[in-house]
């Protein structure tokens, strides 16, 4: 299975714009690029997900590298309610639903 | 529109006891999925099914049963509950499988093991 690669923490300021990485040097050409995140005592949501072009939602935008073993999720101006765990994983397009989430980037919003 | 509904939201069990936690989806989705959740982690695999009838062992399947037997539940079953099962328990499902579709979850059960 592929994996991806994510630091344990970050912190940002309200009303900043955030960038949390995710590395998938792995990926496969029919890799989708996936990110959820989980707020605090919730089960995890959708947030966005991709294949090449760079995509744009009302939560976030997710900015994927040419090479597509890099990816960026982007919240253009954080507030206090996108402190979360973000999860970025990969579902492939072989047919396999293993999906395998690794720990996540706990994103702390300071007001 | 209930969505990803799991139940029970809270149990606890002494060791060795068995117990069953049911997931349950009004989105006629074919894809559904169990995970654990230990503190400070993030979400394990432990079982799936892509469709009514079938399942599959995810990353961590040792001391869980599953069952698809109607296409909108999926059971997940402790024959012999043990401490290292105490955890928070996540089910999702999906309609689109492969690579686009989109993971609903529930809310978790949380068990306890003692």
């Amino acid at each position: 299975d592929a994996k991806t690669t994510q630091p344990n923490s970050m912190e940002s300021n309200e009303e900043e714009p955030v960038h949390l990485p995710c590395n998938h040097s792995t990926i496969s050409g029919t890799d989708y690029i996936h990110w959820y995140r989980q707020l605090p005592s919730q089960g995890p949501e959708y947030v966005i997900h991709g294949l090449t072009s760079n995509v744009n939602n009302r939560m976030a935008s997710l900015a994927i590298a040419e090479d597509r073993k890099s990816s960026t999720l982007i919240l253009h101006r954080a507030t206090l309610r996108d402190a979360a765990v973000y999860y970025c994983i990969l579902r492939g397009g072989g047919g396999s639903e293993k999906l395998v989430f690794g720990k996540g980037t706990k994103l702390t919003v300071n007001p | 529109n209930a969505g990803v509904t799991q139940t029970p939201k809270f149990r606890v069990l002494k060791t060795g006891q068995s117990m069953t936690l049911l997931c349950a989806q009004d989105m006629n989705h074919e894809y559904m999925y169990w995970y654990r959740q230990d503190p400070g982690m993030g979400l394990r695999l432990i079982h799936y099914s892509v469709g009514e009838g079938t399942t599959a062992k995810g990353e961590v399947p040792d001391g869980y049963n599953v069952s698809r037997l109607k296409k909108q539940n999926f059971l997940l079953g402790l024959e012999s509950a043990a401490p290292s099962q105490t955890s928070v328990y996540f089910c999702a499902s999906s309609y689109f499988g492969g690579s686009t579709g989109e993971l609903f979850f529930g809310e978790g059960s949380r068990l306890t093991v003692l």
